[in-house]
């Protein structure tokens, strides 16, 4: 069981927009404001896609947004493609020992 | 631009000692706070970071694999080295290794490298 809680799989249709969940504790997501999102096509290497609950990296596109409340973060993709069709991965730092924790990955499909 | 790429050994036998190298260039891993990290993952499952390395050489574990593993640099080689010991059959997955930058938050990693799938059987 991973330590951030995803939903299994979302679906939405081309130009629809999507959420994904990521829930953890008052010890990571609730406690900083460093929670990451990783895009995995297929047999690829994770992407970071969201840094700092809202941060962009460079290259990414503005479809894809990061927020959160409390102890549960949330990556919104609006406008989906296909191209979007991957696994999301939430993380979080944790502040302990553990230093980061990994969601158990959402499976994204464009219908 | 940055990149890592993982080299070691497919297969291993149980009990063994795995160790990985992470190839890297377009950084140097004597900048002032650049990391670097291993994460693994086993086919159909999640990521589970592993361990991660300072410029200043300070080094991070994870608590539950900590006696199992040794991470080390060579900054004039631009690699970073894995060591994992006992290896055993649910240590099956793909390994990462992955950078990050010193302005970002820690443990924020971008970029990965691709990954080598490293497979524990007799």
């Amino acid at each position: 069981q991973s330590a951030l809680t995803q939903p299994a799989s979302v679906s939405g249709s081309p130009g629809q927009s999507i959420t994904i969940s990521c829930t953890g504790t008052s010890s990571d997501v609730g406690g900083y404001n460093y929670v990451s999102w990783y895009q995995q096509h297929p047999g690829k290497a994770p992407k970071l896609m969201i840094f700092e609950v809202s941060y962009r990296p460079s290259g990414v596109p503005d479809r894809f947004s990061g927020s959160k409340s409390g102890n549960t973060a949330s990556l919104t993709i609006s406008g989906l493609q296909a191209e979007d069709e991957a696994d999301y991965y939430c993380s979080s730092y944790t502040g302990s020992s553990t230093y980061v924790v990994f969601g158990g990955g959402t499976k994204l499909t464009v219908l | 631009q940055i990149t890592l790429k993982e080299s070691g050994p497919t297969l291993v036998k149980p009990t063994q000692t795995l160790t990985l190298t992470c190839s890297f260039s377009g950084f140097s891993l004597s900048t002032s706070g650049v990391s670097v990290g291993w994460i693994r993952q086993p086919p159909g499952k999640t990521l589970e970071w592993l361990a991660l390395i300072y410029w200043d050489d300070d080094k991070r574990y994870s608590p539950s694999l900590k006696s199992r593993l040794t991470i080390t640099k060579d900054t004039s080689k631009n690699q970073v080295v894995l060591t994992m010991s006992n290896m055993d059959p649910v240590d099956t997955a793909t390994y990462y290794c992955a950078h990050s930058y010193s302005w970002r938050p820690p443990f924020t990693f971008d970029p990965w490298g691709q990954g080598t799938l490293v497979t524990v059987s007799s």
